[in-house]
């Protein structure tokens, strides 16, 4: 079983539909929490991080964490077509002084004008 | 800003051969990674720096080495390539001590193994 788990997708969704992206983990030791998005043939780019329980909203998105049930998840509110692309869930145990990244799979998303 | 620059862009090589992925980062960061990205895979660390001086096996290890030049610069050298190791390569940076564990990543490498 992998520590970090997330529906490759494909997921299509109508311009302007509420998208939901999850992930799944098994180590309760992780401590921070963050979501990538990798647009085609280009470098991942942070979009946001958070390090508890609970929500975090930056504009159209929203992290959610709920360490008690180990499952984090991605909102987009009035998705665009912009926003299609590959969503890439990560996670660190923040206590280590090496940094390392444990990722899930990628949501690959397409928003359809 | 550049951020993190990889070079090159894109290879084509022949079973055997040798070549040297480069990246820099102009951040004044102390750890430095590489990622292979293969479909429905994610991202698999390769290797890691987690300070000038130092570097670390990550989860797919073989057939690769590493050199950390400076605080700049973190190389990855396949020594004989394999088709295997046909993948698109990505190095990223992080600031020690920063907000979480955030790591900034470079555009990659296209790598194809014939």
């Amino acid at each position: 079983q992998k520590e970090v788990e997330q529906d490759p997708g494909p997921l299509s969704v109508p311009e302007g539909a509420i998208v939901s992206l999850n992930c799944t983990y098994s180590n309760s030791a992780f401590q921070y929490f963050m979501w990538y998005r990798q647009y085609s043939r280009k470098g991942p780019e942070l979009l946001m991080y958070t390090y508890s329980s609970g929500n975090k909203e930056d504009g159209r998105f929203t992290a959610q964490v709920d360490k008690s049930s180990k499952y984090i998840s991605l909102f987009i509110r009035d998705s665009q077509p912009s926003d299609s692309a590959t969503y890439l869930c990560a996670m660190s145990f923040g206590s280590s002084n090496t940094g390392k990244l444990i990722f899930g799979q990628g949501t690959t998303l397409q928003v359809k004008p | 800003n550049a951020g993190v620059t990889q070079t090159p862009k894109f290879q084509v090589l022949k079973t055997g051969q040798s070549m040297t992925l480069q990246c820099a980062q102009d951040m004044n960061h102390n750890s430095m990674y590489w990622y292979r990205q293969d479909p429905g895979m994610g991202l698999r660390l390769i290797y890691y720096s987690a300070s000038e001086g130092t570097t670390d096996k990550g989860e797919v290890p073989n057939g690769y080495n590493v050199s950390r030049l400076n605080k700049r610069e973190f190389s990855l050298r396949l020594e004989s390539a394999a088709p295997s190791q046909t993948s698109v390569y990505f190095c990223a940076s992080r600031l020690a001590g920063g907000p979480g564990d955030i790591q900034y990543f470079g555009a990659g490498t296209r790598l194809s193994v014939l």
